[in-house]
């Protein structure tokens, strides 16, 4: 199976700690992108990733958050000094190419924070 | 900015019956449009898509009817099942602005009773 794979599926942080999000995009996919889903509501785009490059953070907060998509391995999305409102499950997905449609996502990882 | 919002947060069902889910929208350069299903604890799952030429698009048991002229959006399941139990989100992206994030609406929660 050469869906989205997402980990940790959950993931569990004290306020202050690091959270780290990793995802390996369909093969031969080299296009990522990050949504972030609070409780009873829609996805929202954060960032978008082609190999070794930011295309648009637009969505992303200014602080705390970073993410990549390096080369080799997965695109990771960082948060750093979490705090409760981090709370949400965090999901990826991608594409072949630029402008490509649908975008296949991944089941997620649920980030709770303590 | 662009919004997509659905009319109904919860639908329910009788088995066998038709379900619509309905979805407006209120970028008038919105290009693509998508449904997705997402199940409990799950990424988002493609269902049917649609661009903006077309007025109406079908699939396995389901049909996407676009208007534009209303920024309207509706997905319709025929003979609905069990398994169709699911919270069901409208997307859209507007292709011609070189963006490739989704815009997703709050969703509707698709209950079957059997």
């Amino acid at each position: 199976n050469a869906g989205v794979m997402q980990n940790p599926r959950h993931l569990v942080r004290r306020r202050g700690q690091e959270a780290r999000l990793r995802c390996s995009p369909m093969k031969g996919h080299s296009h990522v992108y990050w949504y972030r889903q609070l409780p009873e509501e829609g996805l929202k785009f954060m960032v978008y990733l082609q190999k070794e490059n930011i295309i648009d953070e637009s969505g992303m907060p200014k602080e705390r958050f970073s993410a990549e998509f390096p080369k080799e391995g997965p695109s990771i999305l960082r948060i750093q000094q979490v705090v409760r409102g981090d709370s949400a499950a965090y999901f990826c997905a991608s594409s072949p190419r630029r402008g490509d449609q649908p975008q296949h996502f991944g089941d997620g990882t649920r980030l709770s924070i303590l | 900015g662009e919004s997509v919002g659905l009319h109904l947060p919860t639908l329910s069902v009788q088995e066998g019956d038709n379900s619509i889910i309905n979805c407006a929208y209120s970028n008038s350069a919105s290009d693509y449009f998508i449904w997705y299903k997402q199940e409990s604890g799950k990424g988002p799952q493609f269902i049917i898509d649609i661009r903006s030429n077309m007025d109406k698009r079908q699939g396995q048991r389901v049909t996407v009817l676009l208007n534009k002229t209303v920024k309207h959006l509706s997905l319709q399941i025929a003979a609905t099942q069990p398994g169709d139990s699911a919270v069901y989100f409208c997307a859209e992206t507007p292709d011609q602005t070189g963006a490739n994030n989704l815009f997703f609406g709050t969703g509707t929660r698709l209950t079957v009773i059997p």
